[in-house]
């Protein structure tokens, strides 16, 4: 089976800085890759994946992620955060059939 | 359009209880799937389906059961509920394998089994 690991549960950020998601999976095959974030009591909405080709991948809202095959890691970044991307963010893995894994996700506060 | 939808919203339940949850889309997608989850553990799939008429178990299959009569609704049913079901429920439909494709949620169900 698949494992993917979110290193942070928590991350506190100041409103405009910079935030770096980490996310590490682990596979010997090649994998598709997803970040998809929830806002409170919401559903699950996707942010961006990596299927193919460039590894730097550009998704909504103005987050992106860079896929890095040799560190088996997927970490989500942007530049400049807002209150409103005050969310829990899932990195989550598919290689094989229609099975499905999710991290366990890192709750991303942003701080006025 | 309203996308996924679940019904209900909330429920309780005495152990031993069963109860049905329902999944409706009107995307026209072929797959749905359902996920619990559970604080700590991300989302984990229990059962899924590749179109009208199938269904395939997940990660986490045991103790529940599912059904797929039309292309638009999944069920996911639980014939006797136990405190370990306590979870937040989300279905999700993809036109093609949510291996490749988009996923779209529903707003969940929150089950509490007592």
């Amino acid at each position: 089976a698949q494992s993917v690991t979110q290193l942070d549960s928590q991350v506190p950020v100041f409103e405009e800085a910079p935030v770096e998601l980490r996310c590490n999976y682990s596979s010997s095959v090649s994998v598709y890759l997803f970040w998809y974030v929830q806002y409170p009591n919401q559903g699950l909405q996707l942010l961006l994946k990596y299927l193919s080709g460039s590894t730097l991948v550009k998704g909504i809202n103005g987050f992106e992620a860079e896929f890095n095959k040799s560190q088996t890691s997927f970490h989500l970044r942007k530049p400049s955060v807002h209150i409103s991307d005050t969310a829990e963010y899932f990195c989550a893995v598919s290689a094989s059939g229609n099975q499905f894994y999710f991290g366990t996700g890192t709750s991303l506060t942003v701080i006025p | 359009n309203a996308g996924v939808t679940q019904t209900p919203k909330f429920r309780v339940l005495k152990t031993g209880q069963s109860m049905t949850l329902l999944c409706a889309q009107d995307m026209n997608h072929e797959y749905m799937y359902w996920y619990r989850q559970d604080p700590g553990m991300g989302l984990r799939l229990i059962h899924y389906s590749v179109g009208e008429g199938t269904t395939a178990k997940g990660e986490v299959p045991d103790g529940y059961n599912v059904s797929r009569l039309k292309k638009q609704n999944f069920l996911l049913g639980l014939e006797s509920a136990a405190p370990s079901q306590t979870s937040v429920y989300f279905c999700a439909s993809s036109q093609t394998s949510g291996r490749t494709d988009t996923q779209y949620f529903g707003p969940g169900t929150r089950l509490t089994v007592l």
